[in-house]
């Protein structure tokens, strides 16, 4: 019953490779977040998804590339990874209101480690 | 510099004492939020304060907020070995968490 849940939590892999992180919220939420962390603890969004539609597209290679197959599910693929690219990866969710997003719920994190 | 930037970068008080750490952000908002996160695990929200809000409390937080100086506060009192973390604020306007406060309390 945990509320966001990312997959895999740890992924170890070579320069070059491609790869895909997976959440999934079931708290009926309809906006979805990707943020990156990287090593100095610097915390920056990445990608945003309001009902499958993207509302959030900051400054990321394309080599990032988000995918909402529906409102309970925002993955990240990401293609030829670079030693930069190591950091942990959160996945988080919210309702959407007027005033902006509401309580975001965090999932644990992927460990990301490019060699 | 980027939106929700917390001050200080580190804290270290003992067990008991008050801690204080400050959020500045530079565009209107609708609300801030502040967030905790533990070592190596994803962050939990603990408040939210809208802009028409002055002061909120919950439990051991209490949150400001000055929207004619673009800043919040976070105080949290009786603090507690395990309020070690790390503390975020964030604004609906960007999302942006940046560094945080790492926080120590020392038992």
């Amino acid at each position: 019953d945990t509320a966001v849940s990312q997959t895999p939590k740890y992924l170890v892999t070579q320069m070059g490779n491609d790869k895909s992180i997976k959440c999934e919220q079931n708290l009926g939420h309809d906006t979805m977040y990707w943020y990156k962390q990287d090593s100095k603890k610097f915390l920056k969004i990445m990608f945003s998804y309001n009902n499958k539609e993207l509302i959030i597209n900051e400054t990321v290679p394309n080599r990032f590339s988000p995918k909402s197959p529906d409102k309970a599910h925002l993955n990240l693929h990401i293609n030829s990874l670079e030693l930069g690219d190591s950091a942990v990866y959160f996945c988080a969710s919210s309702h959407r209101s007027v005033g902006g997003p509401g309580e975001q719920y965090f999932g644990p994190g992927t460990r990301l480690t490019v060699t | 510099s980027q939106q929700g930037e917390e001050d200080p970068q580190a804290l270290s008080i003992q067990e008991g004492e008050n801690a204080t750490m400050n959020c500045s952000y530079k565009t209107s908002i609708n609300n801030l939020q502040w967030y905790r996160q533990n070592s190596g695990r994803g962050l939990v929200h603990l408040i939210l304060i809208r802009s028409n809000e002055r002061e909120k409390h919950s439990g051991r937080l209490r949150v400001t907020l000055d929207t004619s100086k673009k800043s919040s506060s976070l105080l949290i009192t009786a603090s507690r070995a395990a309020d070690t973390a790390s503390y975020f604020c964030a604004t609906d306007a960007r999302y942006i968490f940046g560094t945080g406060t790492r926080l120590k309390v020392l038992a």
